[in-house]
């Protein structure tokens, strides 16, 4: 498997543009996350899917922020309008929650800068 | 509610010395407990994991960490560091669903 996959990996925008991260999970996991991380707050969850359904989005920071997972091998991250606090790493990770074993595999991450 | 506290913000550990890297958690329950590291530009990679059994975990990449109920803590542990070690580490809490962070420490292995 090719693991989590991230797209962009990079992505520069200008302040009030809109902004779409995007993740594809591991085949078969059922299970999705979104984190940001920054040097001041850590690694932070956003959101999290379980089959799809979006479970907990108390992380999610402001209306800007919205996240979606229309099938069980795609999911998107969007923010509009994007502002210069928003600049972090933006990590998906997928997991396979069984109640025996949730361990998360990260993707790559999209390092977003908001000009 | 679940936290997890990296006491040490950054370590500095001679190549071939011993490492053993902090981590304290709160959890209501018998936790899941992880660590994983994170190289510059990548994505965390998981080290080891503990959900049940014998205490004393082993992972990959020669690392090893302990479970102690009485302490709450999951100490990361290698008996020598090698330069490609070098990377910040993350502890992990969790369920059945989500993962609390620490906010991790930086590994800097000096010659």
């Amino acid at each position: 498997d090719a693991g989590v996959i991230q797209s962009p990996r990079h992505e520069v925008t200008e302040m009030g543009q809109e902004v779409t991260l995007r993740c594809k999970p591991i085949s078969g996991h059922n299970s999705l996350f979104w984190y940001r991380q920054t040097m001041m707050r850590g690694l932070e969850l956003l959101i999290y899917f379980n089959n799809n359904v979006p479970i907990d989005d108390s992380g999610m920071p402001e209306d800007r922020f919205s996240a979606k997972m229309p099938n069980a091998s795609f999911s998107t991250l969007k923010i509009q309008p994007s502002e210069p606090r928003d600049s972090a790493v933006y990590f998906c990770a997928s997991s396979f929650s069984s109640g025996t074993d949730n361990e998360q595999f990260f993707g790559p991450g999209t390092r977003l800068t908001v000009l | 509610a679940q936290s997890v506290t990296q006491p040490d913000i950054h370590i500095t550990v001679s190549e071939g010395a011993s490492l053993e890297l902090r981590c304290n958690y709160s959890y209501g329950a018998t936790p899941y407990l992880f660590w994983y590291v994170q190289s510059p530009g990548q994505g965390l990679q998981l080290l080891l994991k503990y959900f049940s059994g014998d205490t004393l975990v082993q992972g990959i990449k020669g690392f090893e960490a302990e479970f102690k109920r009485s302490q709450s803590s999951f100490n990361l542990r290698k008996p020598s560091v090698h330069w490609s070690d070098a990377a910040e580490y993350f502890c992990a809490v969790g369920g059945y669903s989500t993962l609390t962070f620490g906010k991790g420490t930086m590994l800097l292995v000096s010659p």
